[in-house]
């Protein structure tokens, strides 16, 4: 069974501060896996997406790692803005159970001003 | 930068009665796929959609859901008869192609059965 587990649930770090968000999940022969972020009510808009060859990725900054053999991903946020401040979802897609993501339930971020 | 559209943005029905949700995909991608999230769950996939078929589906997906293409740029997913446990936030998203892919995803459409 596909599990995807992100950690930790909540994070809240003062403005400026560099963090770090963690992925795991059951596969270790993935397609690839991709960053997406949520504001509270609204949809999910594509952050990074690693694929399976790759190590990581990397837009502006954000950067997402990939360790496939120990079933990890990693989003970091430099320079932590309050407007950083949404759900963080990890959605992976397994190399044997076709052409669908596996979410995980998120980690809520909060930048304080 | 394309972006895949979705209507109404909130729809209430009755419980029984039938909704249909639209969406437009980006005009040149060939997969679509329907996605749902209950409130404080995870995001599930319903279908996904190529060539004019159902290419999979997950167990959610119940004769209760179609999926259709009417024309050359609608989606739409048909809930036949709501329960109240439909309400959720369903989001369509697509792909160029197909596995290699990461998607894109609408801004979604929040259902609430009552």
């Amino acid at each position: 069974k596909q599990e995807v587990t992100q950690i930790p649930a909540a994070l809240s770090v003062p403005e400026g501060e560099n963090l770090v968000l963690n992925c795991s999940f059951t596969d270790s022969a993935i397609y690839n896996l991709q960053w997406f972020r949520q504001d509270p009510g609204k949809g999910l808009t594509s952050l990074l997406l690693i694929q399976s060859s790759q190590r990581e990725q990397t837009s502006g900054r954000l950067n997402a790692s990939l360790d496939k053999s120990s079933g990890r991903s990693t989003l970091y946020i430099a320079a932590s803005q309050p407007g950083d401040s949404a759900t963080y979802l990890c959605a992976y897609k397994p190399a044997n159970t076709g052409n669908q993501f596996y979410f995980g339930t998120g980690t809520s971020l909060t930048v304080i001003p | 930068e394309p972006e895949v559209t979705q209507t109404p943005s909130h729809q209430v029905t009755q419980m029984g009665q039938e909704v249909i949700l639209r969406c437009v995909p980006i005009s040149n991608h060939l997969y679509f796929y329907w996605y749902r999230q209950i409130l404080g769950q995870k995001v599930e996939f319903l279908v996904s959609f190529y060539n004019n078929e159902i290419s999979e589906k997950s167990e959610i997906f119940d004769d209760q859901f179609s999926v259709e293409r009417p024309d050359g740029s609608n989606f739409t997913l048909k809930i036949r008869s709501t329960k109240l446990e439909d309400s959720a936030m369903y989001f369509c998203a697509s792909s160029p192609t197909g596995v290699g892919d990461g998607y894109t995803f609408g801004s979604g459409t929040r259902l609430t059965v009552v």
